[in-house]
This record gives C-alpha cells, structure tokens and sequence, in this order.
C-alpha cells in the first residue's frame, strides 16, 4: 500500500517552462488536493478535487491548473512557470469527511529559475 | 486574511518537558481541527484531531484542548522526547469537502 505518491521529488525549471507534477493514491480516496509549502506560510491549497471530474479552486488557484479523469490521478500543471512558484508542492487524499483526515505525499520541491 | 493563527513560531524544550502549541482561528463555521507533525523531507502526518463539541481529547503523549468560545485550540505535548522535534501545524476545515486551513507552523526542538 504506497499511500499517495508524488512524482518528481525535484524539479529546476525554467521561467516560462511548463509542467506536470505527479499525484496518485491507491487508497480509493474521492477527496483530493494540492499544497504549496512556503517558509512562514504553513500549506496554501492550489485546488482540490471531492471526485473524478470535479475540480475547484483554493486560496492560491492562479498559475495552476489541474484535472481528475480518474479516482487515483490528480496531476497539477504549471501553465508557464514564475520565480514566484518555486516552492514544495504537496498531493493529500481523504476518504471524505467521515474519514480520518487527509494523507499527505512526501512532495515536490521545485525551484523557478 | 490569515484565518488561523499558530504561535509560537519555534519552541525549544527540554527532555521530559511539556510543549504547548496555540491556535486561534476566525470563522465560526470550523468544525474540524486536526495537527500535523513534519519531519524534513516529509510531508504532514496527521497527529491528532478534535471536533468541537468536545474541550479535550487525549491520544498518548499527545492532549488538544479546545476552547469554543475562546475560538481556540493548543497541543500539548507531555514527557517532550528527542524524537518529538519537527514542525507542528494546526489546521482547521468546515464543510464535506473538509478543505484544510493551516497555520504558519511550530519548529520544536527537544534537547536530549
């Protein structure tokens, strides 16, 4: 049982550059997220997902773009990618709000250069 | 708007020791609060957790206490081991998404 795992653990980009990081759950979880992780700032949700094909926005939703066509896969794309994104990128699943909270993956630290 | 507010922003204690983490949080519409502890290199792992129609819940080492009225909630961390260094946050959520809020986070240190 892998939890959620986050793929690339690290990444330099380029300004300008896209992406795709990673995120998938053997776990059968609906609710899905994304984090960003700043020094001082504690987590920021990008987006979030409560099922396949619903996606909605958090509170840091710009920049960022996400999808779910399936309960495992929750990727997060960087449209062209800012200084301003370099940061650790977290993927966490819950089972819903009966559930015992939400699992976090060990994440993504990428750095815009 | 920071809606949940966590202090200290470090705590170093000593072995055997109590720490206490403090949250306060704004929106009255929170009814779920949960800890995670970090490890570097790691993500959050949930601790503990407490709904608010309960003042305290214990697991182990580990005591929430909540205030409703107070709109606060703390960490209590009694008999402080080594092991125990990491960064705390204390988060808040409300409704079926159960969307989390975070505080800034607490870096203990607990010196052997």
């Amino acid at each position: 049982n892998a939890g959620v795992t986050q793929t690339p653990k690290f990444q330099v980009l380029k300004t300008g550059q896209s992406m795709t990081l990673q995120c998938a759950q053997d776990m059968n979880h609906e609710y899905m997220s994304w984090y960003r992780q700043d020094p001082g700032m504690g987590l920021r949700l990008i987006h979030y997902s409560v099922g396949a094909g619903i996606t909605d926005q958090g509170e840091v939703p710009n920049g960022y773009n996400v999808s779910r066509s399936t309960t495992e896969d929750f990727p997060l794309r960087l449209l062209s990618a800012a200084p301003s994104q370099t940061s650790v990128y977290f993927c966490a699943s819950s089972g819903g709000p009966g559930g015992d909270g939400y699992t976090f993956g060990s994440g993504t630290r990428l750095t815009v250069v | 708007q920071q809606q949940v507010k966590q202090s200290p922003q470090s705590l170093i204690v000593q072995k055997g020791g109590i720490s206490i983490i403090n949250c306060a949080y704004e929106n009255t519409a929170f009814d779920y609060f949960p800890w995670y502890q970090q490890f570097p290199g790691k993500g959050p792992a949930l601790l503990i957790a407490i709904r608010p129609d309960v003042s305290e819940k214990k697991e182990g080492r580990f005591t929430i206490s909540f205030n409703k009225s107070a709109k606060q909630f703390s960490l209590h961390i009694m008999d402080s081991q080594p092991g125990d260094s990491a960064t705390y946050f204390c988060a808040a959520s409300k409704g079926s998404a159960r969307q989390l809020t975070f505080g800034s986070g607490t870096q203990l240190t607990v010196l052997p």
